[in-house]
């Protein structure tokens, strides 16, 4: 049962475009979520988290986007650029538990 | 600061081996977890230590165990490997080990079983 899912495997984006990325949950009872960069052979990277109290966090180019009522959350990276190209997770967990949820991950290569 | 390391790297072993992957986290943290990334599957929630004890744990058989110990250092162990366990074996860790809490992640083990 994939209680988190990212149903693009792959997404080519242009230099300079807005990059979006797309991950849907099942479980209510999850109220934070994090987005994690991963370039190979290295181990991923926290990019951006967002609790569920909020339905926007931004960082820089990266801004998440929270809608509870579709149980659904996006990443838009404005500009996109060469070095955005890499797997990115989106993970889903709630207050007080240790275990972090993640979807199968979306490949984004930027074309220059 | 150091970031996580994980040893070995890479590891080529036979069905019906079995196996044992070390992680040492960032200096002062105390927690420490395990996930198996296989393609398709993302990442999946192993198990997750902190003070030497296991709080959370996924849902893998018996054959997978881990150990943390009181430098904080992680092992996790598996034993009678099967082609199914050939993936990468990643670590994190984090201060307190909460979801919630920024986890660095290793470079991972690569482990193929043949």
């Amino acid at each position: 049962d994939q209680q988190v899912k990212q149903n693009s495997p792959s997404l080519s984006v242009q230099e300079g475009r807005i990059s979006i990325l797309n991950c849907d949950y099942t479980n209510s009872m999850f109220d934070y979520f994090l987005w994690y960069k991963k370039y190979p052979a290295e181990g991923p990277t926290f990019l951006i988290s967002i609790s569920s109290i909020k339905d926007k966090n931004e960082d820089g180019r990266f801004t998440v986007f929270l809608n509870k009522s579709a149980k659904h959350l996006s990443l838009h990276i404005v500009p996109s650029q060469p070095g955005d190209s890499a797997v990115y997770f989106c993970a889903a967990t709630f207050f007080g538990n240790e275990k972090l949820t993640f979807g199968t991950g979306t490949r984004l290569t930027i074309i220059p | 600061k150091a970031g996580v390391t994980q040893t070995p790297r890479y590891l080529i072993k036979t069905r019906g081996q079995q196996v044992t992957l070390s992680c040492s986290p960032i200096s002062g943290h105390r927690s420490v977890s395990w996930y198996q990334q296989t393609p398709g599957q993302g990442l999946q929630f192993l198990f997750e230590y902190f003070s030497e004890t296991q709080r959370n744990k996924g849902n893998f058989p018996g054959r997978f165990s881990g150990r943390q110990f009181s430098n904080s250092r992680s092992e996790m162990n598996v034993s009678t490997l099967e082609l199914g366990d050939s993936a990468l074996y990643l670590c994190a860790s984090s201060w307190e080990g909460r979801g919630t809490d920024t986890q660095y992640f290793g470079p991972g083990t690569r482990l193929t079983v043949l």
